[in-house]
């Protein structure tokens, strides 16, 4: 597709199940970003992937959340033993590097309730 | 990555300029300056960029203080269309290599246009 593409669009699940979340970036874009932003609240950074290099985590709220990108490829971002308040929408975005410049490109967002 | 100052909400009527402060007193010299804009329910959509020159595109200007501690986002004839959070982002330069940097989101400002 021409765009980011998030799968599944909406996720309820039980508190204390695992959930994963997919996100498929634009062909060639070496970076990829995942951000949550709760209902009313503004995008918080979770974690980044660029190239091979270790990604940066900083974001991620606690060793329940883990994501995986292979190569420059579909990134998977896992939650374990989900609670109510990791209920949100999950972002992710994809930028190409190497220039100065280039915007990030988002999807439509994985919309996880936790009930 | 530096701060951002945003007013929580603006009010334009349709068709007027639309005029969006944001204050970075602390960017640095390799910083830009990024706005980005989300739609309800959609993820946040690239605007327009700017180091220290005005900027203008098809959607928007940038207007950048001489000493850059603060910009402007200009919408010239603003429609319902334009209804949504605004986010002001300062973001360090990638290198030629193309060393990327997380997008450090604020809460934006929420625009709402009216007839």
């Amino acid at each position: 597709g021409a765009g980011v593409s998030q799968s599944p669009s909406n996720k309820v699940t039980e508190k204390g199940k695992d959930v994963e979340l997919r996100c498929d970036p634009i062909s060639g874009h070496t970076a990829l970003y995942w951000y949550r932003q709760r209902l009313g609240q503004g995008l918080e950074f979770l974690i980044y992937f660029q190239g091979n290099s270790a990604p940066d985590k900083s974001g991620l709220p606690s060793d329940r959340f883990s994501a995986e990108r292979t190569g420059e490829s579909v990134s998977t971002l896992t939650i374990q033993r989900t609670q109510q308040e990791d209920s949100a929408v999950y972002l992710c975005a994809s930028r190409v590097l190497g220039q100065s410049h280039t915007e990030a490109f988002f999807g439509q967002g994985t919309r996880l309730t936790v009930v | 990555d530096a701060k951002t100052t945003q007013p929580t909400s603006m009010d334009c009527a349709e068709g007027r300029a639309a005029n969006l402060p944001c204050n970075h007193s602390t960017i640095s010299g390799n910083e830009y300056v990024y706005w980005y804009r989300q739609i309800h329910s959609q993820g946040p959509q690239y605007i327009i960029h700017g180091l220290k020159n005005n900027e203008t595109n098809e959607m928007a200007s940038l207007i950048i203080t001489e000493d850059r501690k603060s910009s402007t986002l200009i919408l010239p004839h603003a429609t319902l269309r334009d209804t949504a959070v605004y986010y002001c982002i300062v973001r360090v330069r990638s290198t030629n290599t193309g060393t990327a940097s997380k997008l450090t989101f604020g809460t934006g400002t929420r625009l709402q246009v009216t007839l």
